[in-house]
Formats: C-alpha cells, sequence, structure tokens
C-alpha cells in the first residue's frame, strides 16, 4: 500500500540555521500538506499546497516558511532561519482530493539548539 | 474560528469494559469531524469520519449538533485499542484540519 514517506526522521540544528524537510507524497495525490506538534501540544496545520502554489496558510507559517515541489514528486519545507520555537515533529501529508482522507507520513522531528 | 477539545489527556480502561472518548467541537458553519489513531510508533490514521457513519474496529461517533460534541464509543475495549486518539475538524469545501490535543487511551489487561 502507498504511503507518505519524509525525510530525515530527525533533524539536528543549530538556530538561525536554515533547514530543508523533504516528504515524497502518495504519486497520485493533488493536495498536500505540511503540520506540525511542539512536544505536549496538539498538532497545527501550517499550509496546504495544489497545483504549485498555496492554497491555505496559518498565522504560523510566516516568511521564514516556504514550500515548493521542485520536481513532481518531492515536497519540501523549508524554514529559512530557524528558532528554538521551532523544535517540532513536522508532518507532511497528502490527499487524491478536496474533501478525501489526508494521508499522514511518520514526521519529522526537528531540534533546534 | 474553529477549535477542537479533548478534556481527558489521559484514559485508562479495563479490557472488556466500555470506552468512551470525548470530543467537543466550536465552529459556526458546517463542519466535517474525523477521529484519527496513532497507535505505538506508528503515524497517523484516520480511523473514522462523521460522514461515512461507518464502525471502524469496533468504534462508532455520532456528530451531535445541538451538543456540538463528536465522542468515540466503542462497547468493549481491547488491548489493541491502546493509542493516541485525536479528534479534528475541518469545514467542508476547506483542506485545513484543526486538531484537539489527543487523548492517550491505555487498556488494561
Amino acid at each position: 500500500e502507498p504511503e507518505v514517506t519524509q525525510t530525515p526522521s530527525h533533524q539536528v540544528t543549530q538556530m538561525g540555521q536554515e533547514v530543508i524537510l523533504r516528504c515524497v507524497p502518495i504519486s497520485n495525490h493533488l493536495y498536500f500538506y505540511w503540520y506540525r506538534q511542539i512536544l505536549g501540544q496538539k498538532v497545527e496545520f501550517l499550509v496546504s499546497f495544489y497545483n504549485n502554489e498555496i492554497s491555505e496558510k496559518s498565522e504560523i507559517f510566516d516568511d521564514q516558511f516556504s514550500v515548493e515541489r521542485p520536481d513532481g514528486s518531492n515536497f519540501t519545507l523549508k524554514i529559512r532561519s530557524t528558532k528554538l520555537e521551532d523544535s517540532a515533529m513536522y508532518f507532511c501529508a497528502s490527499s487524491p482530493g478536496v474533501g478525501n482522507e489526508q494521508f499522514f507520513g511518520p514526521g519529522t522531528r526537528l531540534t533546534v539548539l | 474560528a474553529q477549535r477542537v477539545t479533548q478534556p481527558e489527556k489521559l484514559l485508562s480502561v479495563f479490557k472488556g469494559a466500555p470506552v468512551e472518548l470525548k470530543c467537543n467541537y466550536s465552529y459556526s458553519g458546517s463542519p466535517e469531524l474525523f477521529w484519527y489513531v496513532q497507535y505505538s510508533r506508528q503515524r497517523l490514521q484516520l480511523l473514522l469520519r462523521h460522514i461515512s457513519r461507518e464502525s471502524i474496529k469496533g468504534f462508532t461517533a455520532d456528530l451531535n449538533k445541538g451538543e456540538t460534541s463528536f465522542h468515540l464509543k466503542k462497547p468493549f475495549a481491547q488491548e489493541e485499542d491502546s493509542a493516541m486518539y485525536y479528534c479534528a475538524l475541518k469545514p467542508f469545501g476547506n483542506e485545513k484540519l484543526t486538531f484537539g490535543t489527543g487523548t492517550r487511551l491505555t487498556i488494561i489487561p
């Protein structure tokens, strides 16, 4: 059964550094998402992406964040200058269409030191 | 703005006993409600959604618009039900999922 994959599983970085989190959505899916979960808190929506552009973003998704689908298979989340409070589990998800189930990846744990 | 509340962070139930995980929501429009489950060392996965009105792994959930609730129930708990359960809301026609804080369910053998 196809699954969403994410790399790396754990990323450690210094404050102020740029990080890129990678996701490979399920191949025939058209909608892509990033969520994050700070330890002990709820899963929070960051951004949705469709037809090569952002369709919705939350107030968390500020200018430090960007998303890209560089090659038709990968879907990346870039954080330009990481802050301590960016430490969290980042989940990628994809769905075949509006109103369909969102399938989640296993997550990338980002630790900012 | 939408909000999902799961009042219990932890819930322990004996095997064979009934389970109820509470979820209340706040949203002015027409919502779609979901339960997601995360078993130990596994990814988040959809358990059920209110529009399908199915029973999955013996679990059911009924949307009560009057009480703005979507509680998850199972008549007889099994050990394999131990997991983290998240209630989530999505406005119809929108793709943004809003999650509750989750309830960790532990089934005592």
